[in-house]
This record gives structure tokens, sequence and C-alpha cells, in this order.
């Protein structure tokens, strides 16, 4: 089946600019994250979705980032006012659950978003 | 705080030459623990979840294994199509937020 798909695979944008980066998760994952991955670092944890509420947004940055799920399945992280610190990749991943014990835990990234702020 | 380190940042193997790469933890009640492989410009793939301390798992020349505090990923007679970063994250028991290594770099040459 198809997987986690993200757009656009590449956005380049002015300091200052506002961007959105949407991610279409496995049909029928009720669990939704997005990370940000620096060159040679491991991804880091900005959001998790249950359903459409935010159940942990704890890695968000600061208050120019912000991320819908407003129907439970498609979600957008948006970014204000970005700053050339912004760059990097936006990986979006999805799982089944959210449950240990149910099985399905396990998340599925997508390709991501390479974001760069000139 | 969650910390998860990977050793070795790079790894170069000959075609066939076995080896481990370490995924240390300090997690409060770990829930998981998880591998992935990531290739240049693509997102992490799932390898293997791994619940408790002593627990094993397979998958054609990888064997990923746990213990209270570490996890291994043994790579057996690798091929140059098992070139790639592999990174692990930790799961805490409250939470689902993964929190990754940086990962190890893995060149196997024919």
């Amino acid at each position: 089946g198809a997987g986690v798909s993200q757009t656009p695979s590449n956005k380049v944008t002015e300091k200052g600019k506002y961007v959105e980066l949407r991610c279409d998760p496995i049909s029928g994952h009720t669990a939704l994250y997005w990370y940000r991955q620096s060159l040679g670092q491991g991804p880091e944890f900005l959001i998790y979705f249950q359903g459409t509420g935010a159940a942990d947004d704890s890695g968000l940055p600061n208050d120019r980032f912000f991320a819908v799920r407003p129907e439970g399945s498609v979600s957008t992280l948006k970014i204000q006012r970005t700053e050339r610190g912004d760059s990097a990749v936006y990986l979006c991943a999805s799982s089944l659950t959210a449950t240990r014990g149910l099985g399905g835990d396990e998340q599925y990234f997508g390709p991501g978003t390479r974001l760069t702020v000139t | 705080e969650d910390q998860v380190t990977q050793s070795p940042e790079a790894l170069r193997l000959q075609e066939g030459e076995s080896s481990s790469l370490n995924c240390s933890y300090t997690v409060s009640g770990l829930r998981g623990l998880f591998w992935y492989r990531q290739d240049p410009g693509k997102g992490p793939e799932f390898l293997f979840t791994l619940y408790s301390a002593g627990e094993e798992k397979e998958k054609e020349r990888l064997k990923a294994t746990l213990t209270k505090k570490e996890s291994f990923l043994h790579i057996t007679a690798p091929k140059p199509e098992d070139s790639a970063t592999y990174l692990c994250a930790a799961c805490r028991a409250a939470g689902n937020k993964l929190t990754f290594g940086g990962g190890t770099r893995v060149l196997v040459k024919p």
C-alpha cells in the first residue's frame, strides 16, 4: 500500500517568510508525528497527534512553529517568520496505534521535506 | 532527560566482514527500542522493535538484541547494499515520541 507522503519535497524560502509543509499518513493510521533532522544528526521530535488533537507538542522549538490535523488524517506543519536556523529536513511519520501491547506502534516515515531558508 | 548514544559514528567494512553497532540508552521506563535504516535523501525505514531485555529479532543479515542499558545491531556477512545509516531510537513508557541517537554510517565495500 501507499506509504507516508510529504509535499513539497523541497522548499526554498527567504528569511522572514511563512511556510507550510504537508503530510499524508498511511491510511488508517491514527497517530501522526513530526520530526526535524539536521545534517549528520538523528531526527528530533517536534509534535505528536492522536487523532485530531496534539497529544504532545513538547518538541516545538518556539511559538513560530504550529501544526494542525483538523480531520485526523492529513497534517500541516506551519512555520512563521522563518529563520536560517530552521533549515533542515522535516520528517513526518505515522503509526497504526500509539499503545504498546496492541502492536502497530512502530512509526513509518515519509521521505521528508528539505527546507532551506536563505 | 532521555539520552541515546550510538557508536561508532562511522564503520567501513569489507563485504562479508561481520560487525556490531552499539546503541546505549538512558530512558526512564523504556517502552520500546527501535532500529531504523536511512539511505541518503530518504526517510528512515523501520527495521525492528525490541520491548524487553533479552529479546532478539532477525531480518536477513541483521540481528538486533536488547539489554537493560544497550542494544546491538549485528550485521552478518554484509553486502554493499547494506551500506546506509542505521539509527536507533528509544520510546519511554509515558508518551510516544522517539528519542534518536546520532546514527552509525555503515559503508560496505565490495
